[in-house]
C-alpha cells in the first residue's frame, strides 16, 4: 500500500498569510493526487485533483503542485473559512490512501 | 445538485452485522463508480471500498476484506454496504462518496452515518 505522509501535522497561522502544506508518497503516484479540506462537523470537500487542477468552484487562492512523490498545496492568502483539516489522497493504486491530515489553526 | 444521503448507522455489538445505504440524486448514478470512506471521530480518513458503475469491479481495503460487501442498485440510485463480523475498530462515520471518474478521487460526499461498535 502507498503511504501518504503530510507535514506539518498542525499549522498555526493568521488570516491573510500564505500557507504551504506538504504531502509525500512512499512511491510514485505520478500526478494522481487529490487534496481535500474538511471543516469541523462537515464532510470533506474536493479542492484539487491531478495534483494541480482546481475542482469546480474552488477559489483561485488554492493551488497545487508536484508529481511523483512530492506534492504541495498552497493557499495564497488565508481566509477565516480556510481554517480546517487538509488531506491529500493518491489514486494511482489500490487501496486508495489518504494522508493523516494537516490541521490549519488560527 | 448532487446529493448523497447515508443511512443505517447505529450502535451494534461486536460480532454483529449492519447494513448501510446511500441514496443518490442530482446526477446520473449509473455513470459513476461509488465508494465508502470512513473516519473515526477526530481522526483521519480511511478508504473502505469502491464499486464500478456496472458492479463488475469492486475493491476493498484489507481491514474489511471478507467481512464487508458493497453493492449497488442502479435502478434505485442506491449504494449499499453490508458489514459483518463488526469489531470495535470499525467504529466511525461512514461517508458515501462519488468518484469523479474512473480515477477514483471523490468529488461529492454525503454527510455520513455513524457506526458505533461496542458491547
Amino acid at each position: 500500500e502507498i503511504i501518504m505522509t503530510q507535514s506539518p501535522a498542525t499549522l498555526s497561522v493568521s488570516p491573510g498569510e500564505r500557507v504551504t502544506l506538504s504531502c509525500r508518497a512512499s512511491q510514485s503516484v505520478s500526478s494522481r493526487l487529490a487534496w481535500y479540506h474538511q471543516r469541523p462537523g462537515q464532510a470533506p470537500r474536493l479542492l484539487i485533483y491531478g495534483a494541480s487542477t482546481r475542482a469546480t468552484g474552488v477559489p483561485a487562492r488554492f493551488s497545487g503542485s508536484g508529481s511523483g512523490t512530492e506534492f504541495t498545496l498552497t493557499i495564497s492568502s488565508l481566509l477565516s473559512e480556510d481554517f480546517a483539516v487538509y488531506y491529500c489522497q493518491q489514486y494511482n493504486d489500490w487501496p486508495r490512501t489518504f494522508g493523516q491530515g494537516t490541521r490549519v489553526d488560527i | 445538485e448532487v446529493q448523497l444521503v447515508e443511512s443505517g448507522g447505529g450502535l451494534v455489538q461486536p460480532g454483529r452485522s449492519l447494513r448501510l445505504s446511500c441514496a443518490a440524486s442530482g446526477f446520473t448514478f449509473d455513470d459513476f463508480a461509488m465508494h465508502w470512506v470512513r473516519q473515526v471521530p477526530g481522526k483521519g480518513l480511511e478508504w473502505v471500498t469502491g464499486i464500478s458503475w456496472n458492479s463488475v469491479t469492486i475493491n476493498y481495503a484489507d481491514p474489511v476484506k471478507g467481512r464487508f460487501t458493497t453493492s449497488r442498485d442502479n435502478a434505485k440510485n442506491s449504494l449499499y454496504l453490508q458489514m459483518n463480523s463488526l469489531g470495535v475498530d470499525d467504529t466511525g462515520l461512514y461517508y458515501c462518496a462519488k468518484a469523479a471518474d474512473a480515477a477514483a478521487y471523490f468529488d461529492s460526499w454525503g454527510r455520513g452515518t455513524l457506526v458505533t461498535v461496542s458491547s
